[in-house]
């Protein structure tokens, strides 16, 4: 199965907001809420940010947000902070494969 | 504490097999689907494999499907992936991680491990 969509990086300055895209198909992001949202810094391991399309796990910060529409998922992250520099990573459930996928990862650079 | 330990990985010729396994403790680890993660060096991750919290159903990624097992062991608490027929792109960090909610199995992974490194080369 092809990894979900992603912009490559982008960059914000702090305090800033920026949404960061998954694109998908009809097999994926189009047709499941089972989409969750990931951020790694490096050498780390990855941190669950958002499951189920919008909701957040306990502990994790109210500047995260996310939403669909279509087949494209969305991570809204507001107020940047210097610490929000990272990767983040989309996932979603297919039925391409009846196995999950994941996009290919943004970059997010605090400038 | 939630803790997550993956061991096993370790240089491997290609074609060759390997057994990883994951030890979990801190949680009730029969009542958790568990799913392994990888994601080969300087890239980006990669879904490999999923087993539900009772074992009786199991998923796999298109590219590993036919060659690689998942299993689970809730007498010891761990979880299992063979690989066989290893190819150089299987060389990877290999995650294994914990499903978020008791009984579901969402892909939404709330714990991950550290990570075991398998390298695949003559």
């Amino acid at each position: 199965q092809s990894a979900l969509t992603q912009p490559a990086s982008v960059s914000g300055s702090p305090g800033q907001s920026i949404t960061i895209s998954c694109t998908g198909t009809s097999s994926d992001v189009g047709s499941y809420d089972l989409v969750s949202w990931y951020q790694q810094h490096p050498g780390k391991a990855p941190k669950l940010l958002i499951y189920d399309v919008s909701n957040r796990p306990s502990g994790v910060s109210n500047r995260f947000s996310g939403s669909k529409s279509g087949s494209t998922a969305s991570l809204t992250i507001s107020g940047l902070q210097a610490e929000d520099e990272a990767d983040y990573y989309c996932s979603s459930y297919t039925s391409s494969s009846t196995s999950w996928v994941f996009g290919g990862g943004t970059k997010l650079t605090v400038l | 504490e939630v803790q997550l330990v993956e061991s096993g990985g370790g240089l491997v010729q290609p074609g060759g097999s390997l057994r990883l396994s994951c030890a979990a403790s801190g949680f009730t680890f029969s009542s958790y689907a568990m799913h392994w993660v990888r994601q080969a060096p300087g890239k980006g991750l990669e879904y490999v494999s999923a087993i539900s919290s009772n074992g009786g159903s199991t998923y796999y990624a298109n590219s590993v499907k036919g060659r690689f097992t998942i299993s689970r062991d809730s007498s010891k608490n761990t979880l299992y992936l063979q690989m066989g027929s290893l190819r150089a792109e299987d060389m990877a960090v290999y995650y294994c991680a914990r499903e978020l909610a008791v009984g579901a199995t969402k892909g939404h992974l709330d714990y991950w491990g550290q990570g075991t490194l398998v390298t695949v080369s003559s």
